[in-house]
Parts: structure tokens; C-alpha cells; sequence
């Protein structure tokens, strides 16, 4: 079936530093691809999708590309700020107004 | 306000007890989503709508679970003689594309 694995946090960074948080997936045909953020007590809000194969997606300085030969979707960002601590899923969907299956959460904390 | 709208926030009952919980999705929003989120946990696909029909509804745990919409508008979700492992923040999403708007989710509380 459809799944995304994504790496087990928290992951733990100084002000500025560089940022990789690892999703893959799973899935049949053509999946979108998308990355969610949930800062502490706020609700999830999309942060940076992707529709096909090779496309990059990316806001707020995160960027994530969709690769089709790793079935990967890595979210990275080049300098971290500490506004950026918050918990963030990677997630798919096979088609539009389908599903969203989501990974299990990485919970990001930036210290200054 | 715009946003998606879920209450209560929070809930605490008591074993046994049935629960309702409700969801107002933005207008215009054909599609409806219940996630639920346990604690240190990602979000576990509950049940889907679209417009008032429910294509998927896979993966509600048990026949305790149900749910149902009024045409585009109001979805309320309800469990009956509610346990101590539904214990969740129970999250509601609308859409009319690709992106999801959640709302803040109801946190249950099952004593």
C-alpha cells in the first residue's frame, strides 16, 4: 500500500545551521508530494508541495525535490532560524481530493 | 473567521460515554477530512467526504466511530461508549484542490 517513512526526531540544530529532515514513500503511479508543518499550538498548515517528478518545491527558505528514482522528498533548509522549531510531516496523495497519508512527524527545536 | 473551525477544543468524559465533535470547514470546500493524532504520534486517516458522500471511509477503528455531513457544509464526528485509547487530538481538513486547511484540532479526553 501507500506509506511515507520519514526520519525520527527531534532533530536538534543551532541557530543558522543546515537542516535536512529524510522522507520517502511508497506508492503506486504518480503520487503529490507534500511537506506540513505544525508549530506549537497552531494547526497544520501546508508548507511547500510537489506535483510530479523532478519539481521542486519551496517556502520560507525550505525547499524539498521531488525524486522519483529514491522515492524521496528530503525538506531541507540552508539556515535554520529558531521561529523554525515545530513538528513537520512529509506526506502524499495519489490523486487531487484523495487522501492525504501522512509520515509520523519530525519534530524540529533550533536553539540560538 | 475564514479558517476551518472544529469544537470543542477540548473534551474529557468519562469510559463509556458517547462524544460528539464537530467541524466547520471553510465554504466552498468540497472536501472534507477526520485525522486523528495520538500522542507522539503522525496522523492516522480516519475518514474522507466529498460534497456529503463518503467515498472512504476505511479507516474509522471500529463501528463505535461514525460520521456524517450536511452537504458541503457541517461535518460532526461521533464515538460511542467512548475508551480510554481514543484518547486524541481529532482533527478536521477541508479542500478544493491539492492543499489541506486543518483546523486546530478537538482534544479528547477519556478518563
Amino acid at each position: 500500500g501507500n506509506s511515507v517513512t520519514q526520519m525520527e526526531g527531534p532533530v536538534t540544530l543551532s541557530e543558522e545551521a543546515f537542516l535536512t529532515i529524510n522522507c520517502t514513500y511508497t506508492a503506486t503511479g504518480y503520487p503529490s508530494l507534500f511537506w506540513y508543518v505544525q508549530y506549537p499550538g497552531e494547526g497544520l498548515q501546508l508548507l511547500l508541495k510537489a506535483t510530479k517528478a523532478d519539481d521542486k518545491g519551496s517556502n520560507k527558505g525550505f525547499e524539498a525535490t521531488y525524486r522519483k528514482e529514491t522515492t524521496s522528498f528530503h525538506l531541507e533548509k540552508g539556515s535554520v532560524q529558531v521561529s523554525d522549531s515545530a513538528v513537520y510531516f512529509c506526506a502524499l496523495s495519489r490523486r487531487n481530493t484523495d487522501k492525504l497519508i501522512f509520515g509520523t512527524g519530525t519534530r524540529l527545536q533550533v536553539f540560538p | 473567521g475564514a479558517g476551518v473551525s472544529q469544537s470543542p477544543s477540548n473534551k474529557v468524559t468519562e469510559k463509556g460515554k458517547d462524544v460528539e465533535l464537530r467541524c466547520d470547514p471553510i465554504s466552498g470546500h468540497t472536501a472534507l477530512y477526520w485525522y486523528r493524532q495520538r500522542l507522539g504520534q503522525g496522523l492516522e486517516f480516519l475518514i474522507y467526504f466529498q460534497g456529503n458522500s463518503a467515498p472512504d471511509k476505511s479507516g474509522l477503528p471500529s463501528d463505535r466511530f461514525s460520521a456524517e455531513r450536511t452537504g458541503e457544509s457541517v461535518s460532526t464526528l461521533t464515538i460511542q461508549r467512548t475508551q480510554q485509547e481514543d484518547s486524541a487530538v481529532y482533527l478536521c481538513a477541508s479542500s478544493l484542490t491539492l492543499e489541506l486547511f486543518f483546523g486546530e484540532g478537538s482534544r479528547l479526553t477519556v478518563l
